[in-house]
């Protein structure tokens, strides 16, 4: 089992440039989710997916984008890249159980952005 | 709405002193309570966990008891090792499609 892959580790951007943060897990969960990581601020949710086709906001949506084609993948995408999203990105995936306690969740090693 | 609040950082301890994070929480119903620690370059781990009232969730040496009369989750240990020495975060879910972290506790143990 890899767990909670993400590629990259590392990205410097330019301002206005997009790429595509890759997540995958090989444990089958159906939830997973992107959050960022600020100083001070903790980990804040970006959006989360309860399952193949299902994608929701979090906290701190505006500027990024997200699918779900297949459980075990979940990109999440910045269109047009700006300072403000200089942060550290982690993946994180869960067993989901609609109406009952969370279960915990597993992490990705993160990707550490840099928007110039 | 649901929320943690943590004690503020960083900590600095000599290495075998008490360990206390304070967590409380805000909750409608009945949250599952984890601490997550996450070193240095790393993503976060799950240290240990409690899914119901009086419920004591403990891993090497840590140890927190699910209080929901005073909506608490402290984390504690009672020697720390400078291994220890890491970001400690306090989390809870209700229904398991969203996730409330505190800010995060910053731990420092020296020899």
């Amino acid at each position: 089992n890899a767990g909670v892959t993400q590629t990259p580790k590392f990205q410097v951007l330019k301002t206005g440039q997009s790429m595509t943060l890759q997540c995958a897990q090989d444990m089958n969960h159906e939830y997973m989710s992107w959050y960022r990581q600020d100083p001070g601020m903790g980990l804040r949710l970006i959006h989360y997916s309860v399952g193949a086709g299902i994608t929701d906001q979090g906290e701190v949506p505006n500027g990024y984008n997200v699918s779900r084609s297949t459980t075990e993948d979940f990109p999440l995408r910045l269109l047009s890249a700006a300072p403000s999203q200089t942060s550290v990105y982690f993946c994180a995936s869960s067993l989901f159980v609609p109406g009952q306690g969370g279960e915990e969740q597993y992490f990705g090693p993160g990707t550490r952005l840099t928007v110039t | 709405g649901n929320s943690v609040t943590q004690m503020e950082g960083p900590v600095t301890l000599s290495e075998e002193a008490f360990l206390t994070i304070n967590c409380t929480y805000t909750a409608t119903g009945y949250p599952s309570l984890f601490w997550y620690v996450q070193y240095p370059g790393e993503g976060l781990q799950l240290l240990l966990k409690a899914t119901k009232a009086d419920d004591k969730g403990s891993n090497k040496g840590f140890e927190a008891t699910y209080r929901k009369e005073t909506t608490s989750f402290h984390l504690e240990k009672g020697s720390v090792q400078v291994s220890d020495s890491a970001v400690y975060f306090c989390a809870l879910t209700n229904t398991g499609n969203q996730f409330y972290f505190g800010t995060g506790t910053s731990l420092t143990v020296i020899p």
